[in-house]
């Protein structure tokens, strides 16, 4: 069965540290995968997106993932937190017959001043 | 702006009694999809559309029920025989594909009075 596994409940960095997230997949095929982030009472918002090409995509606020089929994952990161970063992750895949997304656990994040 | 509307953003239920949750997109997409996000749980797929007049069940659609009469509108019910509905109810649209990114609402808590 296809899922997505965030093996990471919370993690604390201190502002202006590197932050990486977890994702690992169990897919198939080639998976589309995709990194959201809620803030608390909010919904979910894209961050961004794998479908083919380069293993490294771009996102908006400064993230990045790197897809790594060989270690069936997805990471998240970016280079120096700010404290408006705290939220909790979602990493979700996609590609489903039905066009629906798995999503992960989450990940929360905190960030020490 | 174009975007998804979920109303009301707290919702109390009585025991024994059905409530509904309001959903309304003007992305004019096709599909549409309601979550269930308790802590620690990541989300969890309830119920699907895909097409006006038509719609499938998550994984976990007892004690819900759904209906699309039009595009922009998936109001979701719940329904007395859900016995533990006290948590966050996400409604996200996409276009039709499995491609595609969902957007999100903001969000309906429930809780039990």
């Amino acid at each position: 069965a296809q899922s997505v596994t965030q093996p990471d409940i919370h993690i604390t960095v201190s502002e202006g540290a590197s932050l990486e997230l977890r994702c690992n997949y169990s897919y198939g095929a080639t998976p589309y995968l995709f990194w959201y982030v809620q803030s608390p009472g909010q919904g979910l918002q894209l961050l961004l997106k794998y479908f083919s090409g380069d293993t490294l995509v771009q996102g908006i606020k400064g993230f990045e993932a790197e897809f790594k089929r060989s270690q069936s994952s997805f990471n998240l990161r970016k280079p120096s937190v700010h404290w408006s970063d705290a939220a909790e992750y979602f990493c979700a895949g996609g590609g489903g017959s039905q066009g629906n997304l798995i999503f992960g656990k989450g990940t929360k994040l905190s960030v020490k001043p | 702006d174009g975007g998804i509307t979920q109303s009301p953003k707290y919702l109390f239920r009585k025991e024994g009694q059905n409530v509904t949750l309001s959903c309304e997109q003007n992305l004019n997409h096709d599909a549409m999809y309601w979550y269930r996000q308790d802590p620690g749980q990541g989300l969890r797929l309830i119920y699907y559309s895909q097409i006006v007049n038509d719609f499938q069940k998550g994984d976990i659609a007892e004690g819900y029920s759904v209906s699309r009469e039009k595009k922009e509108s998936f109001p979701l019910t719940v329904t007395s025989a859900q016995k533990n509905p006290t948590a966050f109810y996400l409604c996200a649209s996409s276009p039709m594909g499995v491609l595609q990114p969902q957007h999100f609402g903001d969000g309906t808590r429930l809780s039990i009075l």
